[in-house]
């Protein structure tokens, strides 16, 4: 069965430093998202994207995020400048309709 | 703005026994599409059983159903039959009828099935 695939599976980085997070959708979906949980809270949305550009974020999604499908495949979130409170579980998750399905996660810990 | 409220952070239950965990929303829109997912120890989000408001049949997926009841906006969870793999925190989650939609989710309830 096809799935939603991340890497990396947990990532450390200094505050102030750029990460990447890596999400392969599964292939003939068309919409694409990315949500975070910080430990212990909900699971919160932080932008979707369709037809190569950004349909919807949120508040969280600020100038130090953005996405990127560079290759048809691949679908990633970029964070710039990493901060304490970045520090949760970033999930990725497709769909082609209304059901999304999500990878495993990447939990980011910036120290 | 739409919001969904689980208020049981924790349940536990026999395992063999039926248990039922509660989801209210708030919402102006008439369509829209209601889910639960689990969330094992690994973290992972699967889902569970997705019901279409404009349905009034409650969905079942084997041992897993629902309670719609669209004029309180209430969508609780009902799993018979619990099994050890049953634990793990489960999340209500809303999305309008927009392909592409994002979902909102509850705080989540913390289910543990106990031998």
């Amino acid at each position: 069965e096809p799935e939603v695939t991340q890497t990396p599976s947990h990532q450390v980085t200094q505050m102030g430093q750029e990460v990447i997070l890596r999400c392969v959708p599964i292939s003939n979906h068309l919409y694409f998202y990315w949500y975070r949980q910080i430990l212990g809270q909900k699971v919160e949305f932080l932008v979707s994207f369709y037809n190569n550009e950004i349909s919807e974020k949120s508040e969280i999604f600020d100038d130090q995020f953005s996405v990127e499908r560079p290759d048809g495949s691949n679908f990633t979130l970029k964070i710039r400048s990493t901060k304490l409170e970045d520090s949760a579980m970033y999930f990725c998750a497709s769909a082609t309709g209304y059901e999304q399905y999500f990878g495993p996660g990447t939990r980011l810990t910036v120290t | 703005a739409q919001t969904v409220t689980q208020s049981q952070p924790e349940m536990s239950v026999q395992e063999a026994e039926t248990v039922t965990l509660s989801c209210t929303y708030d919402t102006s829109e008439n369509n829209y599409y209601l889910f639960w997912y689990k969330q094992p120890p690994s973290r992972q989000m699967i889902l569970v059983i997705r019901q279409e408001a404009y349905k009034q049949q409650n969905a079942t997926e084997n041992r897993f159903s629902v309670n719609f009841q669209k004029a309180a906006k209430s969508f609780s969870l009902k799993i018979s039959d619990s099994q050890l793999g049953d634990t793990a925190m489960y999340f209500c989650a809303f999305m309008k009828q927009s392909p592409g939609g994002k979902l909102i989710f509850g705080q989540g309830t913390e289910l543990s099935v106990k031998p």
